[in-house]
């Protein structure tokens, strides 16, 4: 099963500046997916933005991007000009046949 | 279609009693998650069902929990007994899978918020 690491429990922004999220994993196989989900404090798992590994370029959705680096093994979020909605706990995960997730990172976006 | 749904949204109950907690997939999607979430362990896959058929329950804590999916739109998820320490938020998930892994994204319900006093 693919291994995801998150190293911050959280993060701060301020508003209408850009922020990036890391994640690294660790995987063997040739052929993997990787997913970013936002949690904000009502519960619900909301998908944001996903990177195959073989795609050639970095995934883009809106104001989301995935900073896709194969050597370094990371795939780190940016998302650009916060806004206050964006505070929210933010997961990776990774897939074989099924998504394993790391920690979170706990974003806060100030005024 | 009104995504995946979850119930209860939340339960409360007492030690020793059963719980079930049931899912009814997006119409169409081959795939089911069970998910649990609680603040020391994060998300935690407890079982995978592709088919109807479970492929992988490594997932399940112990004895006390079975998880069922007799067809394509309905899954259950039992706690018999419950213990305080079953209190988490269970989520369950579809997706429709083609070929080798996951390459869309996992729609999840809303959870459920279980509660063992």
């Amino acid at each position: 099963a693919q291994k995801i690491t998150q190293t911050q429990p959280g993060m701060f922004v301020q508003e209408k500046e850009a922020v990036t999220l890391d994640c690294t994993y660790d995987t063997s196989d040739p052929s993997y997916g990787l997913f970013w989900y936002k949690q904000p404090s009502s519960g619900e798992m909301i998908f944001l933005i996903y990177q195959g590994s073989y795609d050639q370029q970095n995934a883009t959705e809106g104001r989301y991007s995935l900073n896709f680096q194969k050597a370094r093994k990371s795939a780190n979020l940016v998302i650009s000009a916060s806004q206050l909605g964006d505070s929210a706990m933010y997961f990776c995960a990774g897939s074989g046949y099924a998504l394993n997730f790391g920690k979170g990172t706990s974003l806060l976006v100030t005024p | 279609d009104a995504g995946v749904i979850q119930s209860p949204r939340h339960e409360v109950t007492e030690m020793g009693q059963e719980v079930t907690l049931r899912c009814k997939p997006i119409s169409g999607h081959n795939s089911l998650f069970w998910y649990r979430q609680t603040m020391m362990r994060g998300l935690e896959l407890l079982i995978y069902f592709n088919n109807n058929v479970p492929i992988d329950d490594s997932g399940m804590p112990e004895d006390r929990f079975s998880a069922k999916m007799p067809n394509a739109s309905f899954s259950t998820l039992k706690i018999q007994p419950s213990e305080p320490r079953d209190s988490a938020v269970y989520f369950c998930a579809s997706i429709q899978q083609g070929g080798r892994g996951m390459n869309t994204e996992a729609f999840f319900g809303q959870g459920t918020r279980l509660t063992v006093v």
